[in-house]
């Protein structure tokens, strides 16, 4: 076990609906990125935050958004949901301001968009 | 362009063989390289890491690094059928902020007794 946990863990929404996804990181860990990963795909960087500011992007459009809690949560909202963000959504937690940092990741939620 | 390439698979090994996963990397500068386990259904479970040059041991598993060919590898020894996953292999490309990993999308290992 990682100690990073998601909810939920499944979810089905309708295209053009918004949808909020938690994460809950690591004690001790200021850093969590959030990652989509399509079937079959590997995982893809949506974003980073460290210290609650977004700390870089991936290739994402602006309707993924994200906060980060001073109590080690976060949440990634995507607004007008398309058919595309069907996926397995990912956070991953790390210490953050160190060289190498090994990312936890935790169990994913699967959103499902009809 | 892809920026890490990894063989999609499946990799089938005997029980007990020894199964190398090769993943190669667009980026020069790009510091460390990470190899994750994801069984069918899960999230990604980390291997082990390596940045310098050379290999690094971590029981069965043995990674190689190569960053003039820009190349990283994963040996698993001795396989066993519980190794049968599918292997990504992330890479952490930037320097001014680290922890924004590029995937490959990963090679399916499947082990037969």
């Amino acid at each position: 076990e990682t100690g990073v946990t998601q909810s939920p863990t499944h979810l089905i929404k309708t295209r053009g609906q918004q949808v909020t996804l938690r994460c809950s990181s690591q004690s001790g860990h200021n850093t969590v990125s959030w990652y989509q990963q399509a079937l079959g795909q590997g995982p893809q960087f949506i974003f980073q935050y460290y210290r609650e500011e977004e700390n870089g992007r991936g290739n994402f459009p602006p309707r993924f958004s994200g906060l980060q809690f001073p109590n080690y949560s976060s949440e990634l909202n995507v607004n007008a949901l398309e058919l595309d963000d069907s996926a397995l959504y990912l956070c991953a937690s790390s210490t953050g301001g160190d060289q190498i940092e090994t990312q936890y990741f935790g169990p994913g939620t699967r959103l499902l968009v009809l | 362009q892809k920026e890490v390439e990894q063989n999609s698979g499946p990799l089938s090994v005997p029980e007990g063989a020894i199964a190398s996963l090769n993943c190669t990397y667009s980026d020069r500068g790009s510091q460390s390289f990470f190899w994750y386990r994801q069984y069918s259904g899960k999230s990604p479970e980390l291997i082990m890491f390596i940045y310098s040059n050379g290999d690094k041991e971590d029981g069965r598993f043995t990674a190689q690094l190569n960053k003039a060919s820009q190349y990283v590898s994963l040996l698993i020894r001795d396989s066993q059928p519980s190794d049968s996953a599918t292997y990504l292999c992330a890479v952490d490309t930037t320097t001014d902020s680290w922890g924004k990993f590029q995937f490959g999308a990963g090679t399916q290992v499947v082990v037969t007794p």
